[in-house]
């Protein structure tokens, strides 16, 4: 079946730097797409989402990026804190009423 | 406004006993739906709702029942425990019966069968 997934099991980074979250997904027929952050023990938390009409968006310190010919989405976050340090999902809905999560990266910041 | 509230955060079963998730929002939300998460397998989508009366399946269904007889709740049994099922839970709600808007997600119910 079709689905979601993620390059990068695990993201190392400095703090201070930028994070790019790499997402592949499979159908082509789903027009809207969302980030969550997951912190250990918690409920995901939404970051942002983006729909097919649009190729980029930005928030504050993310940025969302959606390249519908190579079916891949990416979240950047600019001046990685240590409070950055969690599981990332993508998420898009594959039908009506429906979303489909990739794995997650798991991402850690280091000093 | 509480959220996405569940209970309990913890269960410990043994093979074959039943028991319900609670779950309920205070948004307003027509849209709830319950997941479950197991390690390196993301979030799957078990039940969901687009509103009172309204339950459809999501990916894995088997081994659960869901029904919504108030916009505010919509809990999620277990009919017969079983170590697959040994997981956390997470409950979700949002504004867009479509799938195309922000959920919402409760605290999680970290469940244990035995």
């Amino acid at each position: 079946g079709e689905s979601v997934g993620l390059h990068l099991p695990t993201l190392s980074v400095q703090e201070g730097d930028n994070s790019i979250i790499n997402c592949a997904y499979s159908n082509s027929a789903s027009d809207y797409f969302i980030w969550y952050k997951q912190e250990s023990g918690k409920g995901p938390q939404f970051i942002i989402d983006i729909r097919s009409n649009m190729d980029k968006r930005q928030g504050q310190r993310v940025t969302v990026l959606l390249n519908k010919t190579v079916k891949h989405l990416s979240l950047q976050i600019a001046a990685t804190q240590p409070g950055d340090s969690a599981v990332y999902f993508c998420a898009e809905n594959s039908s009506w009423g429906k979303l489909q999560f990739g794995a997650g990266t798991q991402v850690v910041v280091t000093p | 406004n509480a959220g996405v509230t569940q209970t309990p955060k913890f269960q410990v079963l043994k093979t074959g006993q039943s028991m319900t998730l609670q779950c309920a929002q205070d948004m307003n939300h027509e849209y709830m739906s319950w997941y479950r998460q197991d390690p390196g397998m993301g979030l799957r989508l078990i039940h969901y709702s687009v509103g009172a009366g309204i339950t459809d399946q999501g990916e894995v269904p088997n081994g659960y029942n869901v029904s919504r007889s108030t916009t505010e709740d919509f809990p999620l049994r277990l009919l017969s425990a079983a170590p697959s099922q040994t997981s956390v839970y997470f409950c979700a709600s949002s504004y867009s019966t479509s799938g195309d808007d922000e959920q919402y997600f409760g605290p999680g119910t970290r469940l244990t069968v035995t």
